[in-house]
């Protein structure tokens, strides 16, 4: 059973502050990693990850993937508190037909 | 943009109702997926669809069934409601790329 651990499960920093998001793996015939962001509705995408060791970075934010040790991190660099959300991680293998395993998420909170 | 539209915001239902939740997309995409999204569990699959009228299981079917009568339309529903299906419920879409997500809906059975 594919299987996707995400920590801290909850964050409080201050605005400025660097954060890094973890999120380790296991599953079966790796086929993507994936980051989205959640507010109060819908998750947003952020980022897809397939090859190990490429940064993908976008503004403040950015992660990379490490398939020897299976795992990713997200890295978000002068907080702000439009960052405060709940940040899901979800992995997909080639078994699984298109099915993501989703991590139980890390909350952030951005205090000003 | 990829839309996803879920009927509802917010319900209240009283167990053993029987529940259904609407769930439309505008991009034509063959995959559609149900979740039910609890803290500290985070995202779980209930059922998904590949094509019209074909449906497969997730992780946690048990009290659920779908519908899908057309591409566009993915329902997910609740035979007899209970207390333990409160919940946040998310339908998706998705083809080749990521997961697009509704905003949701918030389901309490009293």
């Amino acid at each position: 059973e594919d299987k996707v651990v995400q920590s801290p499960l909850s964050l409080v920093v201050h605005e400025g502050d660097t954060v890094t998001l973890n999120c380790s793996y296991e599953v079966t015939n790796f086929r993507s990693l994936l980051w989205y962001k959640q507010e109060k509705k819908a998750p947003t995408f952020l980022f897809m990850l397939t090859s190990s060791g490429i940064e993908k970075k976008s503004g403040r934010l950015s992660s990379i993937l490490d398939k020897k040790e299976l795992f990713s991190i997200l890295n978000i660099t002068a907080t702000q508190t439009g960052d405060s959300a709940v940040y899901l991680c979800a992995v997909e293998s080639y078994n699984a037909g298109n099915m993501l395993t989703f991590g139980g998420g890390t909350r952030l909170m951005v205090k000003p | 943009d990829v839309k996803v539209t879920q009927s509802s915001r917010y319900l209240v239902k009283r167990t053993g109702e029987k529940v259904f939740l609407e769930c439309v997309q505008d991009m034509d995409h063959e995959n559609m997926f149900w979740y039910r999204q609890d803290p500290g569990l985070g995202l779980r699959l209930i059922y998904f669809s590949y094509d019209v009228k074909m449906k497969e299981k997730g992780d946690i079917p048990e009290g659920y069934s779908v519908s899908r009568e057309k591409k566009e339309r993915f329902s997910l529903i609740l035979e007899s409601a209970s207390t333990n299906q409160t919940s946040m419920y998310l339908c998706a879409s998705r083809e080749n790329s990521p997961l697009h997500f509704g905003n949701g809906t918030r389901l309490t059975v009293t």
